[in-house]
């Protein structure tokens, strides 16, 4: 079984600084996806950033890359420049890339903003 | 945000209740899912909707019972539930078959059992 493991339950940063949030995941799977998504406080859960398991390269998405490490499994996500609206829960998401009704989340790491 | 809409937003219900949850999603998805979030653990997979067809149950108590009838509905039916039901239902949709398929997802409906 797939699983997903975010071992910092709550984070926190400086507005205009960097934070990083670690996520790492088991599978014996080659292929396949990773997300993070945001939930902001009374909000929706929106994906912020994705990365294709095939792909060496880290995704980026203006404030926001990844570090992918496929071989130690692992998948951090870093904001650069932190604003005050980035502070929400954070979930890391695996999903299989022939399974797509099969999303495993993390358990979440809530970002606190401090101005 | 009117991608994935939910009704209704919060709902308190006695355990001898029934009740429904409904999401609608405007996106022109062809797979649709309901999630429970509990305080603290992973979002949980209730049930997966693939081209209206139920493909994933993933052992949920026969007391929520889903339905889609068609591919921008669903429904979670709810009857004699108990207190440790109370979270925060999500319902999500996606495009099967394209890529990385990314889920989107509604607003939620908190539900609290009494």
């Amino acid at each position: 079984a797939q699983t997903v493991t975010q071992s910092q339950p709550e984070m926190s940063v400086q507005e205009a600084e960097t934070v990083t949030l670690s996520c790492t995941y088991d599978t014996s799977e080659s292929d396949y996806y990773l997300f993070w998504y945001k939930q902001p406080p009374s909000r929706q859960m929106i994906l912020v950033i994705r990365q294709e398991a095939y792909k060496q390269q880290n995704a980026t998405e203006n404030r926001f890359s990844v570090n992918f490490q496929k071989a130690a499994k692992s998948f951090s996500l870093k904001i650069s420049d932190s604003q005050l609206g980035d502070a929400a829960m954070y979930f890391c998401a695996y999903r299989q890339t022939y399974n797509n009704n099969d999303m495993r989340f993390g358990a979440g790491t809530r970002l606190t903003v401090k101005p | 945000e009117t991608g994935v809409t939910q009704t209704p937003r919060h709902l308190v219900m006695g355990m001898t209740n029934k009740k429904s949850l409904k999401c609608e999603q405007h996106l022109g998805h062809n797979a649709m899912y309901w999630y429970k979030q509990s305080a603290k653990k992973p979002l949980e997979l209730m049930f997966v909707y693939s081209l209206e067809e139920r493909v994933e149950n993933n052992s949920v108590p026969s007391r929520f019972s889903p339905e889609c009838p068609n591919s921008s509905h669903l429904f979670l039916h709810l009857h004699t539930l108990q207190p440790e039901d109370s979270a925060l239902y999500l319902c999500a949709s996606s495009q099967d078959g394209e890529g990385a398929d990314t889920q989107y997802f509604g607003p939620g409906t908190r539900l609290t059992v009494l």
